[in-house]
């Protein structure tokens, strides 16, 4: 099981703004980056840090954190956002070590 | 614009020991203040770090696979490689290589499917 938890599905009306979270003790200490992945290609780095987004990011992306949970919000989701989510952090040893969350299938209905 | 390309076999019998290169091309793998990881994803299941490499030749390994795992750098080549020991069945994924987990995991390979298989 991952240290960062994610809900496995969510889905959104197309133009509507969506909300996928991620949960772990070390995103008190540590920001989360955020990655897309589409079926049979690498994933895609999103967001990092507070609220970055990587060149080329449409800027409907955005990050958050609070306590022990960090989201990525996409504001008027397109078809072309449908994908799996991914978060990624350290893990809560103290250790270098990075973990990811399980992963979101998000659906644009 | 940073470039990252896997390679090695894509079948590896049981109790033997998996070896990936991934090639860095658009930029040397020594400048700037950059780790190199190795992540991978087993079919339709989730990613998993398997460890990072800064060019000093620091490493560090995800305590799961710790034992297994060598990660080593070649900077004259602009390459880094991953070894990992003892594999089973539970190793069949899609290996990427990526820059990062510094500001995230900014730039990734294609990927390269390993099957552990005899």
């Amino acid at each position: 099981s991952s240290e960062l938890t994610q809900d496995p599905a969510v889905s959104v009306a197309l133009g509507q703004t969506v909300r996928i979270t991620c949960q772990g003790d070390s995103l008190r200490s540590y920001y989360a980056s955020w990655y897309q992945q589409k079926p049979g290609q690498a994933p895609v780095l999103v967001i990092y840090g507070k609220n970055n987004r990587p060149s080329g990011i449409p800027d409907r992306f955005s990050g958050s954190s609070s306590g022990n949970t960090a989201s990525l919000t996409i504001t008027g989701a397109q078809a072309e956002d449908e994908a799996d989510y991914y978060c990624n952090s350290r893990d809560s040893s103290g250790n270098p070590n990075w973990v990811f969350g399980g992963g979101t299938k998000l659906t644009v209905l | 614009q940073v470039q990252l390309q896997e390679s090695g076999p894509g079948l590896v019998k049981p109790s033997q020991t998996l070896s990936l290169t991934c090639t860095v091309s658009g930029g040397s793998i020594s400048s700037g203040s950059y780790y190199w990881s190795w992540i991978r994803q087993p079919a339709g299941k989730g990613l998993e770090w398997i460890g990072r490499i800064y060019t000093s030749g620091s490493t560090n390994y995800n305590p799961s696979l710790k034992s297994r795992v060598t990660i080593s750098v070649d900077t004259s080549k602009n390459q880094f490689s991953l070894k990992l020991s003892s594999v089973t069945a539970a190793d069949t994924a899609v290996y990427y290589c990526a820059r990062g987990p510094m500001s995230g995991f900014g730039y990734w390979g294609q990927g390269t499917l390993v099957t552990v298989s005899s």
